[in-house]
This record gives C-alpha cells, structure tokens and sequence, in this order.
C-alpha cells in the first residue's frame, strides 16, 4: 500500500503541552500535506510542505519532512481544547491521487 | 466565499436500494473528488472529475459511480447498495486538482444502509 500511516493512533495531552504526530510514507513524493478532521465533519487543510523544504511553519504548527526516511511529523505548539480533533497526512501516488493515512486522534484535556 | 456543500447530510437506506449524492464545489473550482471514509478502512479515494470528465478512479466496484455538470457539481450514485457501503462520502474541490493543491471538502454524507 502506498497510505501513509500515522503514528501514534491516539494521543492524549493537557492543555498547553505541545502535540507531535508522525507520519511514513512509502513513495517518492514532490509534496505532503496535513489535514484536520474535527468529528463529524470534513477535513480541513492546514499545511502543505513540497519535497525540497525541511521544514514549514504556520501559526502553532510546524511540519518538517524528511524525505531520506519518507516520514513527515506535525508539532502543535501550545495545544488547546480546540485542536482536539483527528490529523491526516496526505500524499500522493503516481496516479495523480491523493491517499490519506490513517490518522492521529488528538485529545486535548482542558 | 461559500464552501464546500453537500446534501443530504443524512441519508438511510435499505440493501438493495440505489442512492444518489450531491456536491457543490467552491466556485471556480473545477475539480471535485470523492471519498470514503470507514472506521476500518479510513479515507479512501473514489474518483475526480474536472471539467465534466473523470479524470482519476480509485479501486471501487462498478457499482460506484459519478458525473459532473457544467457547473462543476457533482453526483456521486450508489447502486445496489450493501451493508459495507455505510459510510461518511466525503467531497473535496480544488481549482484545478492534482496533488499541488490544497483541497477543500465539505462535512459529507453519513450514509447508513440497514
């Protein structure tokens, strides 16, 4: 399978900690892109890092990509009860088409 | 700018029946894609269209498919449906699609098949 996978499945965290979730993908890639999904609704674009950055900041997130060990992680700085939610690489295959990993389900305790 | 629409949210039926979803995209955007998203299986890519054409199919039966208007909204139909097919269909819509683009989706239709 080409899915990335995200890893861990679940994490649980206070407020005002940091959050870092990875992901591993399995081929040769020009971009990646990280999504959140809060329940019960759609995903949400948060961050697109092209294979030639090491790292992408925006806000509280920042994404960096290693593409010699095809994994990409997602910190989140400062968390809130907001950000809990599940994340989602994304990456794409040779067929023009994106394939989502499994997910990281956040859990931010106020 | 609106976003991503779809409708119905809810949707319930039977096995055996055939359903029919619908997306608006954010206008100007001219590619929608379709997904399935599954506690077992996650997110799974259905297919995209651009520009009234499928351009992009995942790994699904025949029993899935799709179309897109000259406005750029799509149908996505369901036939024959089976108790597997329960699931949140999800829309997403870029401007020109591929894998450069951030895309957009809408909250999805829960579908639950009894």
């Amino acid at each position: 399978s080409q899915q990335g996978e995200e890893d861990p499945q679940a994490l649980s965290i206070q407020e005002g900690e940091n959050a870092t979730m990875n992901c591993s993908y399995k081929t040769s890639i020009n971009n990646l892109q990280w999504y959140r999904q809060n329940s019960g609704r759609g995903l949400v674009h948060l961050i697109l890092i092209r294979s030639n950055e090491r790292e992408k900041h925006s806000g509280r997130l920042r994404v960096t990509l290693d593409t010699s060990k095809k994994s990409s992680s997602l910190l989140i700085t400062a968390s809130r009860a907001a950000d809990t939610a599940s994340y989602f690489c994304a990456t794409e295959n040779t067929g023009n088409q994106f394939y989502f990993g499994t997910g990281t389900s956040l859990t931010v305790i106020p | 700018k609106a976003g991503v629409t779809q409708t119905p949210r809810y949707l319930i039926k039977t096995r055996g029946q055939q359903v029919t979803l619908s997306c608006s995209p954010i206008s100007g955007h001219r590619s929608v894609s379709w997904y399935q998203q599954t506690p077992g299986q996650g997110l799974q890519f259905l297919f995209e269209y651009f520009s009234e054409t499928q351009r992009n199919k995942g790994n699904f039966p025949g029993r899935f498919s799709g179309r897109q208007f000259s406005n750029s909204r799509s149908e996505m139909n369901v036939s024959t449906l089976e108790l597997g097919d329960s699931a949140l269909y999800l829309c997403a819509s870029s401007l020109e699609g591929g894998v450069s683009q951030p895309q957009h989706f809408g909250d999805g239709t829960r579908l639950s098949i009894l």
